[in-house]
């Protein structure tokens, strides 16, 4: 699976659109990007994933960018719920073990701030 | 609710003795797994299983051992074997489909003096 760099820590205003960037320059054509988040000693929540198209859920919204080299997360209205710490994952479609070979980085750690 | 759940939440032990974690998912999923993390890193794979009765290992299995007789529960046992069991485990199920999304339990703090 790619690996994907994210920066260490980011800082956002409560209510503001928090965007949370991922480089995976080294992506398959068929690596999905998918992202989790974990707040602090809970298990980590899905959020979306995506393979070329941007995609949109309640929770959240994926940008990817037309090369697939690298990819945005945006929370749209941040809240002090949304800190916690975000991962970016790639990994290849069609694998019957799906799943099984996530590689989970050291992630973003986001903090909404009052 | 469906969901995923590991007990307990926290677990004590002394060094050389077994301990037995415990995962239970009722998502009717067949496939779940095991991770370790560390303090400020990522998670690592320990086990998995796609189906009952058959499991593999994944990336740092030495020292642990699991069984899937059933398709609800994948317990995790930590033996005496394992040189640095003191860590956040989590367990997590899937639909065994392609592509599916990981759903993770709340985890168990073992800490092994």
């Amino acid at each position: 699976d790619a690996k994907t760099t994210q920066p260490p820590s980011m800082d956002c205003a409560e209510g503001r659109a928090a965007n949370l960037p991922c480089n995976h320059s080294t992506i398959s054509g068929n690596e999905y990007v998918y992202w989790y988040r974990q707040i602090h000693s809970q298990g980590p929540q899905y959020i979306i994933h995506g393979l070329k198209n941007n995609e949109t859920n309640e929770m959240a919204s994926l940008i990817i960018t037309e090369d697939r080299k690298s990819s945005t997360l945006i929370l749209p209205h941040a809240t002090l719920r949304d800190t916690a710490v975000y991962y970016c994952i790639v990994r290849v479609a069609g694998k019957e073990t799906s799943g099984s070979r996530l590689t989970f980085g050291e992630g973003t750690q986001l903090t909404v701030n009052p | 609710d469906g969901g995923i759940t590991q007990s307990p939440k926290y677990l004590f032990r002394k060094e050389g003795q077994n301990v037995t974690l415990s995962c239970e998912q009722n998502l009717n999923h067949d496939a779940m797994y095991w991770y370790r993390q560390d303090p400020g890193q990522g998670l690592r794979l320990i086990y998995y299983s796609q189906i009952v009765n058959d499991f593999q290992k994944g990336d740092i299995a030495e020292g642990y051992s699991v069984s899937r007789e059933k398709k609800e529960s994948f317990p995790l046992t930590v033996t005496s074997a394992q040189k640095n069991p003191t860590a956040f485990y989590l367990c997590a199920s899937s639909i065994r489909g392609r592509n599916s999304p990981l759903h993770f339990g709340n985890g168990t703090r073992l800490t092994v003096t």
